[in-house]
């Protein structure tokens, strides 16, 4: 069964310090692999996209990684602002559409002041 | 640009009602999909459609229908509200491949 795990589950850190996030994922075949961001009553908005030959992709202060072989992603943010404080979502595909997603549950980030 | 547009954003029923949740998007998507959120859990897909007059299910479809009549709207029908579908209830939309998903901002559903 397709799987994506997502550590830490919670997290808070003080504004201007940075951190990292983690995606595990046994997703075959792969395809492409997303983060979102969710605001508190929002709904998910894409950060970045990244398939099997990508190593990184940055979106301003955000930087994901890609390592295909050991099947991990990491998303860091640079300078925490307050702002940041969101769940973040690391989606994989499998190919074709909808049905092909598998959704970690997310990592809650806090940043306080 | 509107988006995805998701109305009601708040919806109490009372066991054994019906309603349907609207989902509208402007950017002439192609896929558009329907998820549950609950708590502690992924987003969960409950149907989706790869255009218009096409719908199929995801992984939990029980007791919501679909139909897909015009490529800009995907409502979804609650048949019979039940308790277990009190959730937040989120459209999205999207081209085929490696595009992203543009989600709306979600219908908080409760059944009593």
């Amino acid at each position: 069964k397709n799987q994506v795990e997502q550590s830490p589950q919670s997290l808070i850190i003080l504004e201007g310090k940075n951190c990292t996030l983690q995606c595990n994922y046994t997703v075959s075949p792969f395809s492409n692999l997303r983060w979102y961001k969710q605001d508190t009553g929002r709904g998910p908005v894409s950060l970045t996209i990244m398939t099997f030959s990508e190593n990184t992709k940055s979106n301003g202060r955000y930087t994901a990684t890609l390592d295909a072989d050991t099947k991990q992603s990491s998303l860091h943010i640079t300078a925490s602002q307050l702002s940041d404080s969101a769940s973040y979502i690391c989606v994989v595909s499998a190919g074709g559409g909808a049905d092909g997603l598998t959704f970690g549950k997310g990592t809650h980030l806090i940043i306080q002041p | 640009n509107a988006g995805v547009t998701q109305t009601p954003k708040f919806q109490v029923l009372k066991t054994g009602q019906s309603m349907t949740l609207q989902c509208a998007q402007d950017m002439n998507h192609e896929y558009m999909s329907w998820y549950r959120q609950d708590p502690g859990m992924g987003l969960r897909l409950i149907h989706y459609s790869v255009g218009a007059g096409i719908t199929d299910q995801g992984e939990v479809p029980n007791g919501y229908n679909v139909s897909r009549s015009t490529t800009e709207d995907f409502p979804l029908r609650l048949l019979s509200a039940a308790p277990s579908q009190t959730s937040v209830y989120f459209c999205a939309s999207g081209r085929s491949g490696n595009s992203p998903l543009h989600f709306g901002n979600g219908t908080r559903l409760t059944v009593t």
